[in-house]
């Protein structure tokens, strides 16, 4: 049972443009959410996080929005940079668990 | 946030053998999780490691295949026992860092292949 689901593996967007990436999740027990970069041979790396007791956090060029009632989180990156290309992981965890459960990743390229 | 060393970065091993990855945090912390990614699949969680207890193991995942060690508060190990080619993955250890706004640092993993 995937709890967390990226369902675009793979996003192409032109510098300078925002990019959308898209998490769904199922389990209505999360409570907190989070979104990694992952570049090859390399752990992934914490880029921001959002409670659910918010909708929309903000990090410079990243936001993260939260749509509770739809179970439906997005990351938007604007504006796009060529070292964004990477790929994209969203997480979910409830409180007192401490472990995370991650979607599959969305592959994005950011093209000159 | 917490630094992570995770070794070997990478290994080839034969079926049958065990490859044990050490990761080393340069704080105390009291929880440390380690990760599987398969190749082309999503992070997993196989157990969390805490100092002084045993390894709390996920569905799917058993002791006797991923044995943990937790001797500190610094220091945990996962070794992958009598490998076949289905255990060839990254694996990630990861702690959660005091300030929950900085989420949960990762080592640069582990690529093992078995052949």
């Amino acid at each position: 049972d995937q709890q967390v689901k990226q369902n675009s593996p793979s996003l192409s967007v032109q510098e300078g443009r925002i990019s959308i990436l898209n998490c769904d999740y199922t389990n209505s027990m999360f409570d907190y959410f989070l979104w990694y970069k992952k570049y090859p041979a390399e752990g992934p790396t914490f880029l921001i996080s959002i409670s659910s007791i918010k909708d929309k956090n903000e990090d410079g060029r990243f936001t993260v929005f939260l749509n509770k009632s739809a179970k439906h989180l997005s990351l938007h990156i604007v504006p796009s940079q060529p070292g964004d290309s990477a790929v994209y992981f969203c997480a979910a965890s409830h409180q007192g668990a401490q472990k995370l459960v991650f979607g599959q990743g969305t592959r994005l390229t950011i093209n000159p | 946030s917490a630094v992570i060393s995770q070794k070997p970065s990478r290994d080839i091993c034969q079926r049958g053998t065990s490859l044990t990855i050490q990761c080393q945090v340069d704080s105390q912390v009291t929880m440390m999780f380690w990760y599987r990614q398969q190749p082309g699949q999503s992070l997993t969680l196989i157990a969390t490691a805490n100092q002084g207890s045993e390894a709390t193991y996920e569905s799917g995942f058993v002791i006797d295949k991923f044995p943990i060690s937790r001797p500190n508060l610094t220091f945990s190990t996962l070794t992958v026992s009598n490998m076949s080619p289905e255990d060839s993955s990254i694996y990630l250890c990861s702690v959660a860092t005091a300030a929950v706004d900085y989420g949960y640092t990762f080592g640069s993993g582990t690529r093992l292949t078995v052949v």
